[in-house]
């Protein structure tokens, strides 16, 4: 069985200053890992995703994340926050190994940037 | 591309009463999901479908929740005698379909649903 940790509900930062959202995944086969955004009342956007291919994934909106196997981890990172990126931030792991094509999803972080 | 459409996007209901909602996905895509998220969580999955077979289905899934996609192109998520633990926004996501291999799933805007 999959699941997806995800350490802090709320997380503030200042306006130019470093983001980091803690996600650490449990699976018993090889992942894949997904960060999804959402914004109020809208659906899921992608940001990024790893999928066996490089540790280090560059998404969207300046958003990079790298997989840390032997922490179990794929940390979401942005070098400088912008009024814009505040929203809910989701980590999600595939079951495709394990034959299924669900995703299973963190409970979530919401990011807030302080002028 | 229109993206993944879903009707109503909010519905308020009584206790006890059904509700159906609907899911368009992206056109080409043969595979549709079915997710709910409640407060403070992350969506959980509930069911999904390859064309028109239902081929998975969470144990979330009650026997008052059942889901279709008769034709393989939108689906319907009907939920009979509502309780007030279904208030919860419901997520439809579509992906294409290449067998062993992940395929994005591109999610719609959801439903909220609240039962009083």
């Amino acid at each position: 069985a999959q699941s997806v940790t995800q350490l802090g509900s709320h997380v503030s930062v200042s306006e130019g200053a470093l983001v980091l959202l803690r996600c650490n995944y449990s699976s018993s086969v090889p992942p894949y890992l997904f960060w999804y955004v959402q914004y109020p009342n809208q659906g899921l956007q992608l940001l990024l995703k790893y999928t066996s291919a490089a540790t280090l994934v560059k998404g969207i909106n300046g958003f990079e994340a790298e997989f840390k196997k032997s922490e179990t981890s794929f940390h979401l990172t942005k070098p400088s926050a912008h009024m814009s990126d505040a929203a809910e931030y989701f980590c999600a792991v595939s079951s495709l190994g394990a034959g299924s094509y669900q995703l299973t999803f963190g409970k979530g972080t919401k990011l807030s940037v302080i002028p | 591309d229109t993206g993944v459409s879903q009707n109503p996007r909010h519905k308020i209901t009584k206790r006890g009463q059904n509700v159906t909602f609907r899911c368009d996905p992206i056109s080409e895509h043969n595979r549709l999901y079915w997710y709910r998220q409640t407060l403070g969580q992350g969506p959980e999955f509930l069911t999904y479908f390859q064309n028109e077979a239902q081929l998975e289905k969470s144990r979330l899934l009650s026997d008052r929740f059942s889901a279709e996609r008769p034709k393989g192109s939108f689906s319907t998520l009907e939920i009979q005698r509502t309780e007030q633990g279904d208030s919860a926004m419901y997520l439809c996501a579509s992906s294409t379909g290449t067998s062993g291999m992940y395929n994005e799933q591109f999610f719609g805007p959801g439903t909220r649903l609240t039962v009083l």
